[in-house]
């Protein structure tokens, strides 16, 4: 059974500074990982899709890495604004498993 | 619309009453989950259907809960003789087939009073 741990599940960072958000999982044998933000009281919102034979992907200042042999991906959020806050969640969906499943996230706060 | 659409935002029931959540996916997105997210916890996946078939229902808490898509689109996820944990927010996502981002509607936030 594959369990996704996101690790910490808070943290706080003065504007402006680069940081970077963890997400382990325990079955390697993904398809792929996204990333996804979700804003208090909303949905989620994708932020990068990684696949299995990726090692990253960039979309602006943000950029996912993954390594499946050591079970981990990182997000590397460049210059953090305040409008960054959010909870960052990652999802793995594993090879003939069409669910995803998610981390319980890392809350995220920019502090101006 | 250009996104996942899920209707009502927000729902207030009674303990006992049955209510439908409805889901309006992507156009051409024959993938479509249902999710639950109770309050300070993760994401709790409840089905998964790819056109109108769902082969993997198996995160469905009780057989209070069911759901059906209706020509390859909209689903809708029912919860009959509601309880007080039945409370949350119910996501729904849908993606297109193969190797490809899923995308969330806004949820419909449950409460059972």
């Amino acid at each position: 059974k594959q369990e996704v741990t996101q690790i910490p599940a808070a943290l706080s960072v003065p504007e402006g500074e680069n940081l970077v958000l963890n997400c382990s999982f325990t079955d390697s044998a993904i398809y792929n990982l996204q990333w996804f933000r979700q804003d208090p009281g909303k949905g989620l919102t994708s932020l990068l899709l990684i696949q299995s034979s990726q090692r990253e992907q960039t979309s602006g200042r943000l950029n996912a890495s993954l390594d499946k042999s050591s079970g981990r991906s990182t997000l590397y959020i460049a210059a953090s604004q305040p409008g960054d806050s959010a909870t960052y969640l990652c999802a793995v969906r594993n090879f003939g498993n069409e669910k995803l499943t998610f981390g319980t996230g890392t809350r995220l706060t920019i502090i101006p | 619309g250009a996104g996942v659409s899920q209707s009502p935002s927000n729902k207030v029931t009674e303990k006992g009453k049955d209510v439908e959540l409805r889901c309006d996916p992507i156009s051409g997105h024959t993938a479509l989950y249902w999710y639950r997210q109770s309050l300070g916890q993760g994401l709790e996946f409840l089905i998964y259907f790819q056109g109108n078939s769902a082969p993997d229902k198996s995160g469905l808490p009780s057989d209070r809960f069911s759901a059906e898509r209706t020509g390859g689109s909209v689903s809708t996820l029912t919860i009959q003789r509601t309880q007080q944990e039945d409370s949350a927010v119910y996501l729904c996502a849908s993606r297109v087939q193969g190797n490809t981002e899923a995308f969330f509607g806004q949820g419909t936030r449950l409460t059972v009073v």
